[in-house]
């Protein structure tokens, strides 16, 4: 099946600090949406992306679609304490509403 | 706003119980899915279901069962817990074609 690569796995910053992590698949996708979860909830939609180059903002947050529609970076600006928790890419293919689930990036924000 | 509910947020059972996770949707989504989450392993499709009555194995299917008997409601069903099934369960829903809505998830422990 698809896979998709999520990277980093986990990530300690500065508050203040700039934050990107990125997705990559050897398929290619029609959309690209991000998710947030904080623990004991589950995922919160941030971003969707449904076109490739799409380059979208949600406040501090800055998602784009790759032009290859296999890859696709979210940014953070400015990080604050209430950002931690575990990011999720997610991407769906042709056909179906079926979503494949990057494993999560884990954002931790030192004070 | 999309609201997507499940009926506990956290349950102990024991090996060998029947258990059933409900989960309701209030934006008459036809879509509706379970996933489970485990450490490292990220998120897991277990069925899926298009409209009333009709359900999809996903990716890890074996162990549990579905029903869905009303377009809002979505049931997973443990015929026989084990212990290998203490995860934390999540529901969503989607209209066709746009994004998944999660609920806040049933952390299930079966000892």
């Amino acid at each position: 099946g698809q896979q998709l690569n999520q990277s980093p796995q986990s990530m300690f910053i500065q508050e203040g600090e700039d934050v990107s992590m990125n997705c990559t698949s050897s398929s290619i996708f029609n959309t690209w949406l991000w998710y947030k979860q904080e623990p004991g909830e589950g995922p919160v939609l941030l971003i969707a992306l449904y076109k490739a180059g799409e380059l979208t903002s949600n406040g501090r947050l800055t998602a784009q679609f790759g032009i290859t529609r296999k890859d696709s970076f979210l940014n953070i600006s400015a990080s604050i304490p209430s950002d931690v928790g575990i990011y999720f890419c997610a991407g769906r293919g042709g056909g179906a509403d079926g979503l494949t689930f990057g494993k999560g990036t884990h954002l931790i924000i030192q004070p | 706003d999309v609201k997507v509910t499940q009926s506990s947020r956290y349950l102990v059972k024991r090996t060998g119980e029947k258990v059933f996770l409900e989960c309701v949707q209030d934006m008459d989504h036809e879509n509706m899915f379970w996933y489970r989450q485990d450490p490292g392993l990220g998120l897991r499709l277990i069925y899926f279901s298009y409209d009333v009555k009709m359900k999809e194995k996903g990716d890890i299917p074996e162990g549990y069962s579905v029903s869905r008997e009303k377009k809002e409601r979505f049931s997973l069903i443990l015929e026989s817990a084990s212990t290998n099934q203490t995860s934390m369960y999540l529901c969503a829903s989607s209209s066709s074609g746009s994004t998944q809505y999660f609920g806040p998830g049933t952390r299930l422990t079966v000892l």
